[in-house]
């Protein structure tokens, strides 16, 4: 059975300053892997997603991840934050082939002035 | 126009209660779902449909029936509320092939059993 962690449940920073979000998952076969934000009060909305080719991969916000299958992991990150990116941020793996989209227990980032 | 809708937005409601919430999304997926959102943020699959057709039905007690009348519409029906179905609940959908497509998720349902 797949699994998603996401070791960190809170990171803070400092606004401009880089941060790393990371996100393991467990899986016997191959699989897709998203990151969401989620805003207070909002739903999720999708911030990248590994499907298969580069294993770098750009979103949206300036936000990218890199997909790590030998240590399994799917770290996201941002090279200068800002205040508005305050949110918490979920990683998700799917299995080609099924519909079951599986997320992590969420990392909240908090940007501090 | 947007594009997941759920409704009602804010439930409260007694334990004992039966409701129901909607989903209806309006981008022509196949393919819809209901999460469950605890306290502690952590996401939960419930149920999904394809075409009408249940797909995923996890560990979820059979108070709890989805029903989907076309594509485009997917509710959730509770009965018997407890305390601990206090949660957001949310509605997604998809596209494309199985697993590859982006979630869609609607803003949430709010739901308090006092």
């Amino acid at each position: 059975a797949q699994s998603v962690t996401q070791l960190d449940s809170q990171v803070p920073v400092f606004e401009e300053a880089p941060v790393e979000l990371r996100c393991n998952y467990s899986s016997s076969v191959s699989v897709y892997l998203f990151w969401y934000v989620q805003y207070p009060n909002q739903g999720l909305q999708l911030l990248l997603k590994y499907l298969s080719g580069s294993t770098l991969v750009k979103g949206i916000n300036g936000f990218e991840a890199e997909f790590n299958k030998s240590q399994t992991s799917f770290h996201l990150r941002k090279p200068s934050v800002h205040i508005s990116d305050t949110a918490e941020y979920f990683c998700a793996v799917s299995e080609p082939g099924t519909y079951k989209y599986i997320f992590g227990t969420g990392t909240r980032l908090k940007v501090l002035a | 126009d947007t594009a997941v809708s759920q409704t009602p937005k804010y439930l409260v409601t007694q334990m004992g209660n039966d409701k129901s919430i909607k989903c209806e999304q309006n981008l022509g997926h196949d393919t819809m779902y209901w999460y469950k959102q605890d306290s502690k943020k952590f996401l939960k699959i419930m149920f999904s449909y394809n075409n009408k057709e249940l797909i995923i039905n996890e560990t979820v007690p059979n108070r709890f029936s989805p029903k989907s009348p076309d594509k485009a519409h997917l509710n959730l029906h509770i009965n018997s509320l407890e305390l601990g179905d206090s949660a957001v609940y949310f509605c997604a959908s998809s596209q494309s092939r199985a697993g590859t497509g982006e979630l869609f998720f609607g803003e949430g349902s709010r739901l308090t059993v006092l």
